[in-house]
């Protein structure tokens, strides 16, 4: 079965400082990787994606991620956070269902980013 | 100009009673979802739809039953509530063509509590 783990319920860093949220994954075969962010009161929203080619891809609102396979991770970056950044960030990982994709997210991680 | 819009935002309901969830997107997509969000924040699919088409069905009770009248719209109606059945519904669509790296789009996500 497919699936991603998110570590860390929380993260907190204060504002300027390195953002990491950890993020790995188990798949069979090539895995499409992504990352969403769910603000207060919202819907997810989608930040990046990994399907093939350089390990580290660049997303939105300054974030990133590096693909890393022998580590099977795919850990969220971002060098400076903002206190807009304090949000829920759910990992996923697309995977065969059927005739179809499903993607299946990670737990969660609520990351805090303090004044 | 919402891209995908979910109604009720908030739906308080007593056990038993039946209810409905709409969901429309203007994105021309040919894939809807419908996602529940636990209170511990786990994101877990449900259904997905392509071209009113059934393509994913979790082992979600039958007491939920999916309608998808048109591409653009896809209903959750809910019979005979239990208290279990109180989270939030996310409704969401991507344009399948793109296969396993397609990127979801959400809607703000229904509120429902069972009393």
């Amino acid at each position: 079965a497919q699936s991603v783990a998110q570590p860390e319920d929380q993260v907190n860093v204060a504002e300027g400082n390195p953002l990491t949220v950890k993020c790995t994954y188990s798949v069979s075969g090539n895995p499409y990787l992504f990352w969403y962010v769910q603000y207060p009161n919202r819907g997810l929203q989608f930040l990046l994606k990994y399907i093939t080619g350089d390990n580290l891809v660049k997303g939105s609102y300054g974030f990133e991620a590096e693909f890393n396979k022998s580590q099977t991770s795919f850990h969220l970056k971002k060098p400076s956070a903002l206190v807009s950044d304090s949000a829920l960030y759910f990992c996923a990982v697309s995977a065969r269902y059927s005739n179809d994709y499903k993607l299946s997210f990670g737990a969660g991680t609520t990351v805090t980013v303090r004044a | 100009d919402t891209a995908v819009s979910q109604t009720p935002k908030y739906l308080v309901t007593q056990m038993g009673n039946d209810k409905s969830i709409k969901c429309e997107q203007n994105l021309g997509h040919d894939t809807m979802y419908w996602y529940k969000q636990d209170s511990k924040k786990f994101l877990k699919i449900m259904f997905s739809y392509n071209n009113k088409e059934l393509i994913i069905n979790e082992t979600v009770p039958n007491r939920f039953s999916p309608k998808s009248p048109d591409k653009a719209h896809l209903n959750l109606h809910i019979n005979s509530l239990e208290l279990g059945d109180s989270a939030v519904y996310f409704c969401a669509s991507s344009q399948r063509g793109q296969g396993a790296w397609e990127k979801l789009f959400f809607g703000s996500g229904t509120q429902l509590s069972v009393l």
